[in-house]
């Protein structure tokens, strides 16, 4: 699976739209983008996933590049409970190997 | 999504001792994971839970140390055995099926004193 950079922190004022980026340069065709969080002492949450179409659902919306090589995790009104880690994954969902592998992710931090 | 049990939420256990936990999927899914976060650390991949067979180490993972059982498709134990301090972590579940995506359980918190 592709290698995937993100910033280790951001932050964030409530209210605010979070920004959060991810280059991924080497991802295949065939690989999805991932997003997850994990808020202090729980378990990762699925937040969203996109293979080249941007996509919203209820918690965000994924912004992937026309090249695929970068995507960008945007919480249009980040709250104080949005204070996460956030990791971005890139994975063959489609083939057999369905290891999600985190990488150290970003810390955002959301201020009032 | 599947919801993921996990049990114990944490536990102090005395070096040299062993702990299993357990992990209860409300459904039946196609693949089973353990992780381990030490402090301050990402989620690092231990084995992949095999049902009816031997689970699917990762590099510097073993089965003396991680003994793993998936007996069926809906429930697996992690063992972790001889502990030491080293050990202190938090163990987490994870399972995943094309219907539902990759869920995680909340986690086991081990400290080895």
């Amino acid at each position: 699976d592709a290698k995937t950079t993100q910033p280790p922190s951001m932050d964030c004022a409530e209210g605010r739209a979070a920004n959060l980026p991810c280059n991924h340069s080497t991802i295949s065709g065939n690989e999805y983008v991932y997003w997850y969080r994990q808020i202090h002492s729980q378990g990762p949450q699925y937040i969203i996933h996109g293979l080249k179409n941007n996509e919203t659902n209820e918690m965000a919306s994924l912004i992937i590049t026309e090249d695929r090589k970068s995507s960008t995790l945007i919480l249009p009104h980040a709250t104080l409970r949005d204070t996460a880690v956030y990791y971005c994954i890139v994975l063959n969902s489609g083939g057999s190997n369905y290891k999600l592998t985190f990488g150290k992710g970003t810390l955002l931090t959301v201020n009032p | 999504s599947a919801v993921i049990s996990q049990k114990p939420s944490r536990d102090i256990c005395q070096r040299g001792t062993s702990l299993t936990i357990q992990c209860q999927v409300d459904s039946q899914v196609t693949m089973m994971f353990w992780y381990r976060q030490q402090p301050g650390q990402s989620l690092t991949l231990i084995a992949t839970a095999n049902q009816g067979s031997e689970a699917t180490y990762e590099s510097g993972f073993v089965i003396d140390k991680f003994p793993i059982s998936r007996p069926n498709l809906t429930f697996s134990t992690l063992t972790v055995s001889n502990m030491s301090p080293e050990d202190s972590s938090i163990y987490l579940c994870s399972a995943f099926s094309r219907e539902g995506g990759y869920t995680f359980g909340s986690g086991t918190r081990l400290t080895v004193v």
